[in-house]
């Protein structure tokens, strides 16, 4: 399957912040780029995701942006907020998952 | 609507015992996964179906583990002679179509003791 490798693993910001996370893939005919945020004992919830057709697709905080080139795409979330702090894990197009990141956001 | 559900919620076993899990996907949802995810650990695929059919089970760890999707819509993952090391939750998802937004169901807990 694709393989997808994501990073950091842990990421700490200030509220208010901008974090950002990075997900590097092996497909080049990979189409599909999705986000999914994990809170403390629930299930994934799809946040973003991004097709090829674009570079970048923005939903008001959060924004994901694509490098098809350098086969990479990243996640940025702007103006942190505490609720913000959960698990984010990419995935390949095959639905595979990155290892995750779990970003902490300090009040 | 409703959405994924999975049956049951937690699940208790001996060692080598054979289990099944229950996942009921969002209706006319034709995609449909299972991963178990470990604490601390991201998602591990196991199996994809589209409709009836597996279209990729390179994620099973061996041959203990099967599933199945008979009419395209309820699937059960099978383990049989369970080990401590199966111990996890396990996800399902199903989608419309692939590659689409995955909806997950709320897991099940394996516990092998």
């Amino acid at each position: 399957g694709e393989n997808v490798e994501q990073h950091p693993s842990t990421l700490s910001v200030q509220e208010g912040d901008s974090a950002v996370i990075k997900c590097t893939y092996s497909d080049s005919a990979s189409n599909y780029f999705p986000w999914y945020k994990q809170e403390l004992g629930k299930r994934p919830q799809l946040i973003i995701d991004i097709r090829s057709n674009v570079g970048e697709k923005k939903d008001q905080r959060i924004a994901v942006t694509l490098n098809k080139t350098a086969k990479h795409f990243s996640l940025h979330i702007t103006e942190t907020q505490p609720e913000d702090s959960a698990v984010y894990f990419c995935a390949g197009e095959d639905m595979r998952f990155g290892a995750g990141t779990r970003l902490t956001v300090k009040p | 609507g409703a959405g994924v559900s999975q049956t049951p919620s937690n699940k208790v076993t001996e060692k080598g015992k054979y289990v099944e899990l229950r996942c009921d996907p969002i209706s006319g949802h034709t995609a449909l996964y299972w991963y178990r995810q470990s604490l601390g650990q991201g998602p591990e695929f196991l199996i994809y179906f589209q409709g009836t059919g597996a279209a990729d089970d390179s994620g099973l760890p061996n041959d203990r583990f099967f599933a199945v999707r008979p009419e395209g819509s309820v699937s059960t993952l099978k383990i049989q002679r369970t080990e401590r090391g199966d111990s996890a939750v396990y996800l399902c998802a199903s989608s419309l179509g692939q590659p689409n937004e995955q909806f997950f169901g709320p897991g099940t807990r394996l516990t092998v003791l």
